[in-house]
């Protein structure tokens, strides 16, 4: 299972609202609705914040929100602040496997 | 609040077997109500999920490493497992132990602990 695409760099500045795509397959994104992102800040564990493609779990911003067209899923995290800067991966069930995590994008605010 | 620390040799050497172990506090793996995986992630690299074990003891690997990867469970220390065979400097990279939301297919992980840095060289 290939891990699914992702671009490698994103920016924005503060304020702005930004888009991450996940592209994948028939096989996992487009076959399930069981895609998850994650932020990852240097030298820490990453944290959750979508799960089942669009739902935010208890304490997460509701900055940011996640949707699904096809095979491809998006974060979008709007109002862009300075503490968004961190690396973002995408994670999607699959007919194979449970996970597939994305390439992982990395988020710079101007 | 549920936390999750791993623990093991930072430094193993090659064609030696990596073992490490997950310790949950503040919720028991007994519950039967999550997945507990294993993650790792190679130096400036992305997420790669290595497999998860339930309380019952019942697994699922990465099908890309299953045949290096054993995972076990001690619930009487609330405690999981990893051990990776036959380890080559390509298996240098952090661990992260991490919980599921739940045990329905693969809705995400909720906890994570902090990451051991795993090194392998002679």
């Amino acid at each position: 299972q290939s891990a699914l695409t992702q671009p490698a760099s994103v920016s924005g500045s503060p304020g702005q609202s930004i888009t991450i795509s996940c592209t994948g397959s028939s096989s996992d994104i487009g076959a399930h609705n069981y895609v998850s992102w994650y932020q990852q800040h240097p030298g820490k564990a990453p944290k959750l914040m979508i799960f089942d493609v669009s739902n935010r779990p208890s304490g997460v911003s509701n900055r940011f929100s996640g949707s699904k067209s096809g095979n491809t899923a998006s974060l979008t995290i709007s109002g862009l602040q300075a503490e968004d800067e961190a690396d973002y991966y995408c994670s999607s069930y699959t007919s194979s496997t449970p996970y597939v995590f994305g390439t992982g994008t990395k988020v710079t605010v101007l | 609040q549920v936390q999750l620390q791993e623990s093991g040799p930072g430094l193993v050497k090659p064609s030696q077997t990596l073992s490490l172990t997950c310790t949950v506090s503040g919720g028991s793996i007994s519950s039967g109500a999550h997945y507990w995986n294993w993650i790792r992630q190679h130096p400036g690299k992305g997420l790669v999920w290595i497999g998860y074990i339930y309380y019952s003891g019942s697994t699922y690997y990465n099908p890309s490493l299953q045949s290096r990867v054993t995972m076990s469970v001690d619930t009487s220390k609330n405690q999981f497992s990893l051990q990776l065979s036959s380890v080559t400097a390509a298996d240098t990279a952090v661990y992260y132990c991490a919980r599921d939301r739940s045990i329905a297919a693969a809705v995400g992980m909720d906890v994570w602990g902090q990451g051991t840095t795993v090194t392998v060289s002679s």
